[in-house]
């Protein structure tokens, strides 16, 4: 079964310091894609990263960057400089092919994060 | 552009009742899809649409119908809401179907069942 899975379901970082948040997926397939979406309290889904399958180097945006490592089938997400404003619901999503022309996007059970001052 | 909107924010409906959730996107993106948030929980799958004219049962489906009559929208209609439809629904879309497109999503709409 092809699944995502977060082991943390709640962190806590001090503000200014760097964080990792952990995903591990399960896929035999060979392309697929990685996503990293934060959900604040105020509900909305924010689309934060991205690492394909066939992407060699870690994507990196702003002050989030992924660590992917391929092998071992896990794609973390590293918040540097954390702010006060990135507390909030972290969600990790594999978009794998079901069939045909069928993209579904699996989410994992999310990670609180909670940035304290 | 506003990318992916949904109406209504919120709503309460009784038992049996019926309603439709409106979905629409203005970023000519093929790929559109709906999901729901149990507390908890992270998104599963109700149904998505390739293109228009094209859709497809996901994870949970039961319960609901789609239909995608052009490219711009993607409603969700609740035939008789139960209380397990208590949840909050997202509409997402993509440029492609392709594993490696990002989905953007909706603000969603958070739906009570009594």
């Amino acid at each position: 079964a092809q699944k995502i899975t977060q082991t943390q379901p709640g962190m806590f970082v001090q503000e200014k310091e760097a964080v990792t948040l952990d995903c591990t997926y399960d896929t035999s397939d060979p392309s697929y894609g990685l996503f990293w979406y934060k959900q604040p309290s105020s509900g909305e889904m924010i689309f934060l990263i991205y690492q394909g399958s066939y992407d060699q180097q870690n994507a990196t945006e702003g002050r989030y960057s992924l660590n992917f490592q391929k092998a071992r089938k896990s794609a973390n997400l590293v918040i540097s400089a954390s702010q006060l404003g990135d507390s909030a619901m972290y969600f990790c999503a594999i978009r794998l092919v079901v069939s045909g022309s069928a993209r579904q996007l699996t989410f994992g059970s999310g990670t609180q994060l909670t940035v304290l001052p | 552009n506003a990318g992916v909107t949904q109406t209504p924010k919120f709503q309460v409906l009784k038992t049996g009742q019926s309603m439709t959730l409106q979905c629409a996107q203005d970023m000519n993106h093929e790929y559109m899809s709906w999901y729901r948030q149990d507390p908890g929980m992270g998104l599963r799958l109700i149904h998505y649409s390739v293109g228009a004219g094209i859709t497809d049962q996901g994870e949970v489906p039961n319960g609901y119908n789609v239909s995608r009559s052009t490219t711009e929208d993607f409603p969700l209609r609740l035939l008789s809401a139960a209380p397990s439809q208590t949840s909050v629904y997202f509409c997402a879309s993509s440029a492609t179907g392709a594993s490696t497109d990002t989905q953007y999503f909706g603000p969603g709409t958070r739906l009570t069942v009594l």
